[in-house]
């Protein structure tokens, strides 16, 4: 079975500054995807980033990037310039293809951004 | 459209009462999702259907019941629920098969059993 574990409740950082949010996760699987999804107030989850496992280049999409380390079964996330829109639930989630019908998600971090 | 509608957004129900959630998506995906989710917590998997078919139920009490009438529609009918039934169920779709690489969420149902 597959585990998603994210260490830190709950962050809070200032506007415009870099936080960096953790995710570890157990696997035997080689092959396999990992994401971050935002969960604002609004209550939608909604995609932040995704990386595949066999690419080794890390993923960025605008300001959010990771740090993807395959060996150490490690995914973070790296916010730059954080925004106010940014206050979320982030959950990383791991889901392993190819029918990928089951998606395991971390316990969440509460992120907070402060003006 | 990279939309997952659901419907109501909002539900009260009385234990005996019989509801039903909906959900519908015209992104083409033949996978499709319940979640349950408490605040705070993460979305903890109830149902998956693929290719109209119900693939996963994850020991889910009887009182849900799923129902797939299409593949573009996700249903799960709501009967004699508890008080700690209560949270938001989320629905989600993704491409299912070979294809999958990501799921797409709805905005939830928000149900409180009284």
């Amino acid at each position: 079975a597959q585990t998603v574990t994210q260490s830190q409740p709950e962050m809070s950082v200032q506007e415009a500054e870099t936080v960096t949010l953790s995710c570890t996760y157990d696997t035997s699987e080689s092959n396999y995807y990992l994401f971050w999804y935002k969960q604002p107030p609004s209550r939608q989850m909604i995609l932040v980033i995704r990386q595949e496992a066999y690419k080794q280049q890390n993923a960025t999409e605008n300001r959010f990037s990771v740090n993807f380390q395959k060996a150490a079964k490690s995914f973070s996330l790296k916010i730059s310039d954080s925004q106010l829109g940014d206050t979320a639930m982030y959950f990383c989630a791991f889901m392993k293809p190819p029918t990928g019908n089951q998606f395991y998600f971390g316990t969440g971090t509460s992120l907070t951004v402060i003006p | 459209d990279t939309e997952v509608t659901q419907t109501p957004k909002h539900l009260v129900m009385g234990m005996t009462n019989k509801k039903s959630l909906k959900c519908e998506q015209h992104m083409g995906h033949r996978a499709m999702y319940w979640y349950k989710q408490k605040a705070k917590k993460p979305p903890e998997l109830m149902f998956v259907y693929s290719y109209e078919k119900l693939s996963i139920n994850e020991s889910v009490p009887s009182r849900f019941s799923p129902e797939c009438p299409n593949s573009s529609l996700l249903n799960l009918h709501l009967h004699a629920l508890q008080p700690e039934d209560s949270a938001l169920y989320l629905c989600a779709s993704s491409q299912g098969g070979p294809g999958n690489t990501e799921a797409f969420f709805g905005q939830g149902t928000r149900l409180t059993v009284v």
